[in-house]
């Protein structure tokens, strides 16, 4: 059981705008920033968004995050194939005392 | 190159121990916090400890508290996880990664090694 909730699956066609939503609670998402990475099959995982909502340099445009209270979305428009992968989101949690991450998404490009 | 490659996994029996490292280049080792992450067979992502560029500050997994300790040597570039009483539920893939910015664990973490495999079975 995760600390941080998301949907085990998501899917889209080609071109659709996808949202992937990662819940928490007070002591993580509520008071700290959320990150989210994208791990590709068979590969290591690679930082998408930073600071809720900050992309690193070469990540494209179509993806983008938000926070709002202790829930955070991340935002894929134009789907394209290779954005099939594993998504997950992470924060800091205060009451643990360390990072915790979410359960990961599926994402399926039909 | 910016790189970060991991060592040191193997098949190892419960109860037994495991030196991991992670051998950094390509960027000043010494500025940056460093994270050990894990990743079971088919499971998701896991982060085990944190540990800042001066080791100030150190962070643990409940967990893997009282069985693991990270360290680094920044003269040698390098990073390391010593596992103490393994057991089957440690089973998983063993990442370094480096924190982006920052002494503490939540800037995000930006640079990933490829993992190294660490098995305890019987």
């Amino acid at each position: 059981q995760s600390v941080l909730t998301q949907p085990p699956s998501a899917s889209g066609t080609p071109g659709q705008r996808v949202t992937i939503s990662c819940s928490g609670s007070s002591s993580n998402i509520g008071s700290n920033t959320v990150n989210w990475y994208q791990q590709l099959p068979g590969t290591a995982p690679k930082l998408l968004i930073h600071s809720n909502n900050q992309r690193p340099s070469g990540v494209p445009d179509r993806f983008s995050g938000s926070k709002s209270g202790t829930s955070a979305s991340l935002a894929i428009s134009g789907l394209q194939s290779e954005d099939e992968a594993d998504y997950y989101c992470a924060a800091w949690d205060d009451s643990l005392n360390g990072r915790v991450f979410g359960g990961g998404t599926k994402l399926t490009v039909l | 190159e910016v790189q970060l490659v991991e060592s040191g996994g193997g098949l190892v029996k419960p109860g037994g121990s495991l030196r991991l490292s992670c051998a950094a280049s390509g960027f000043t080792f010494s500025s940056y916090s460093m994270n050990w992450v894990r990743q079971a067979p088919g499971k998701g992502l896991e982060w085990v400890s944190s540990i800042s560029s001066s080791t100030t500050y150190i962070y643990y997994a409940d967990s893997v508290k009282g069985r693991i300790t990270i360290s680094r040597d920044n003269a040698k570039n390098s990073l390391y996880l010593q596992m103490n009483s393994l057991r089957a539920e440690d089973t998983a893939v063993y990442y370094c990664a480096r924190e982006r910015i920052g002494t503490q664990p939540w800037y995000g973490m930006d640079v990933w090694g490829q993992g190294t495999t660490v098995t305890v079975s019987s």
